[in-house]
């Protein structure tokens, strides 16, 4: 089962506005990633936070972490129509670093 | 500097035919991963490898099998098609920083298999 589930499942807005996206997992964690797919092709790293942190910038996107509630949020600041993709939070769970468990995705689709 | 490379892009199977699926990295990550996603859906681990000769069961192994006789190379094999199996297919790597505690994990383009 999946770990990380992503809300909203779609997000829909206007250029220059600001998208949030929120992920919630389920067990304790070592770290927690934002990833980032434009249609048909892989998936982009775009951020990792740990959990010592609680929140963390680069470029446009920040990202905050709660890990008592286990939830992550992610902010895309002035968003861009470069910015449509679907957006995936992924964890991996704590005592097993081997491998990530992947969201359901957030598609987000930016109008000009 | 190739990254993650996949081959083929896209393929059209029978019901019981078999294929191999390949991923190679050029990076010297020791981790390699094999995902499937479905419409909809996130990515769902298959197997995975921590180092060259090693393999492991992701959350969707069966009906899947791979082999890492190279530390470049991550083969996913399918033995015997089922519609079932048809997706889209990703291959990452994954490159480690112990002393930082970050990690990246680096996708190939993707293999889209439909199996009729």
């Amino acid at each position: 089962s999946q770990q990380g589930e992503e809300d909203p499942q779609a997000l829909s807005i206007q250029e220059g506005e600001n998208a949030t996206m929120n992920c919630s997992y389920k067990t304790s964690i070592n770290n927690l990633q934002w990833y980032r797919q434009n249609s048909g092709r892989g998936l982009v790293h775009l951020i990792l936070i740990r959990s010592n942190e609680r929140e963390k910038h680069s470029g446009r996107l920040r990202v905050t972490l709660d890990t008592s509630k286990k939830s992550s949020s992610l902010l895309i600041t002035a968003s861009r129509a470069a910015d449509t993709a679907s957006y995936f939070c992924a964890t991996d769970a704590y005592g097993d670093t081997d491998k990530l468990i992947f969201g359901t995705g957030t598609r987000l689709q930016v109008f000009p | 500097n190739a990254g993650v490379t996949q081959t083929p892009k896209f393929r059209v199977l029978k019901t019981g035919q078999s294929m191999t699926l390949l991923c190679a990295q050029d990076m010297n990550h020791e981790y390699m991963y094999w995902y499937r996603q479905d419409p909809g859906m996130g990515l769902r681990l298959i197997h995975y490898s921590v180092g060259e000769g090693t393999t492991a069961k992701g959350e969707v192994p069966d009906g899947y099998n791979v082999s890492r006789l190279k530390k470049q190379n991550f083969l996913l094999g399918l033995e015997s098609a089922a519609p079932s199996q048809t997706s889209v297919y990703f291959c990452a790597s994954r490159s480690v920083t112990w002393t930082s505690g970050t990690e990246t994990q680096y996708f190939g383009p993707g293999t889209r298999l439909l199996v009729l």
